[in-house]
């Protein structure tokens, strides 16, 4: 059984650090891209960052992009999402997600709520 | 604001069948067979429902179907059953820059 497990969020302060982890257990974590996605209150889901089997290729959307940072440890069966200087606009649901199609995320974990307040 | 535009409720009774649509632009759902249908219950992690518009992965029942015209996606739900009752996502890829845009979601009752 495929299953995505996230953990992280909290409460952080503005311009804090907080490091996201899912653990992927149930299928070949390094044969399938990566997503973090985001549900922030009252707000659609957005795509946050992406990494590819191997992890050699990273991207992320433009609000996040130079204070977000994505990795993978396949020998773990981790993804991670390292977020530093964080806004109050960041404050989201966090939810790891597995590419099983193309551009078709067919396994989503829980999600891990972030919040970003003073 | 979502990229793309969904209603945001919809209802039906049971047994009816109900269609939410999904607005996009040439960029995105019109210029790409890669739009996807999520549904959500409250508390829970979306699932994935329809994928490249049309397909549905194994465990999805047939009553959910997917279509495209132009700019615009549909999901069509079809015999509506009480359990159906929740919030979808469309998404659509929308090329190498923006890469994957959701819309704003759909409630739907099921009266």
């Amino acid at each position: 059984e495929v299953q995505l497990v996230e953990s992280g969020g909290g409460l952080v302060q503005p311009g804090g650090s907080l490091r996201l982890s899912c653990a992927a257990s149930g299928f070949t974590f390094s044969g399938y891209w990566m997503l973090w996605v985001r549900h922030a209150p009252g707000k659609g889901l957005v795509w946050v960052s992406r990494v590819n089997g191997d992890g050699g290729f990273t991207a992320y959307a433009d609000s996040v992009k130079g204070r977000f940072t994505i990795s993978r440890d396949n020998a773990k069966n981790t993804v991670y999402l390292q977020m530093n200087s964080l806004r109050a606009e960041d404050t989201a649901v966090y939810y790891c997600v597995r590419a099983g199609y193309m551009y078709g995320y067919d396994y989503w974990g829980q999600g891990t709520l972030v919040t970003v307040s003073s | 604001q979502s990229a793309l535009t969904q209603p945001p409720s919809a209802s039906g009774s049971p047994g009816q069948s109900v269609t939410i649509s999904c607005t996009g632009t040439s960029s995105d759902v019109g210029g790409y067979n890669y739009v996807s249908w999520y549904q959500q219950h409250p508390g829970k992690a979306p699932k994935l429902m329809i994928y490249e518009v049309t397909k549905r992965p194994s465990g999805v029942p047939d009553r959910f179907s997917g279509s495209k015209s132009g700019n615009t996606a549909s999901l069509t739900v079809s015999g509506l059953q009480a359990e159906d009752e929740a919030d979808y996502y469309c998404s659509s890829y929308a090329g190498s820059n923006n890469y994957v845009v959701f819309g704003g979601g759909t409630k739907l009752t099921v009266l």
